[in-house]
């Protein structure tokens, strides 16, 4: 099945960094998902982007589809950016399509 | 407010009971989704159900059960027969397979 890999697994910033976190994928999608784990476990949806790049505050997204990779940027990070960050793909994968298959995640602490 | 619930929040559950989890959506959305999620790691997919009266299994069904007679929702039973069920449950929900995906508070098993 297809193999989702994040990097870097942790990564600690002082307040006011900025950051790449990076989701590489070895299979064709058509869903791509990005997530912040808070401390209490909720999933916040981030980006939805199989391709392209989008933007939404400090925070923004690529997805290079030919090349399999997405990249999360993350900019003057706050200390309540610390979590977990999850990248998600889907894809025409035999009898399983279109649901997401999860990456491990990068654990981000942003200290003041 | 639109959203999706999950209860309970924690669940203690003796070994040998099954227990069943709560998940209801009130998006109107055609999919939803069950995922487990251990410590450190990503999450995973037990079942799937793309329209009412039809539901799928993901990669770790093993040992769990689910039904779906509503559109809003979608409970997910851990039965006996599941060998290591203390984790995180989280429940999810889309228009369709493959678009983007909404996820509940989530519930935390423990098996004692």
């Amino acid at each position: 099945g297809i193999q989702v890999e994040q990097s870097p697994p942790d990564l600690i910033l002082q307040e006011g960094a900025n950051s790449t976190l990076r989701c590489n994928f070895s299979d064709s999608v058509n869903n791509l998902q990005w997530f912040h784990q808070n401390p209490w476990g909720q999933l916040i949806n981030l980006f939805y982007i199989p391709s392209g790049t989008k933007q939404n505050g400090r925070l923004s997204a690529t997805t290079v589809a030919t090349e399999r990779y997405s990249l999360l940027y993350i900019s003057s990070s706050q200390t309540t950016d610390s979590g977990v960050y999850f990248c998600a793909v889907g894809g025409n994968y035999g009898g399983s399509q279109g649901n997401l298959i999860f990456g491990k995640g990068t654990k981000l602490s942003v200290k003041p | 407010d639109g959203g999706i619930t999950q209860s309970p929040k924690y669940l203690f559950r003796k070994e040998g009971q099954n227990v069943t989890l709560s998940c209801e959506q009130n998006l109107n959305h055609d999919a939803m989704y069950w995922y487990r999620q251990d410590p450190g790691q990503g999450l995973r997919l037990i079942y799937y159900s793309q329209i009412v009266n039809d539901f799928q299994k993901g990669d770790i069904a093993e040992g769990y059960s689910v039904s779906r007679e509503k559109k809003e929702s979608f409970p997910l039973t851990v039965t006996s027969a599941q060998k290591n069920p203390t984790a995180f449950y989280l429940c999810a929900s889309s228009m369709g397979q493959g678009n983007e995906q909404f996820f509940g508070p989530g519930t935390r098993l423990t098996v004692l």
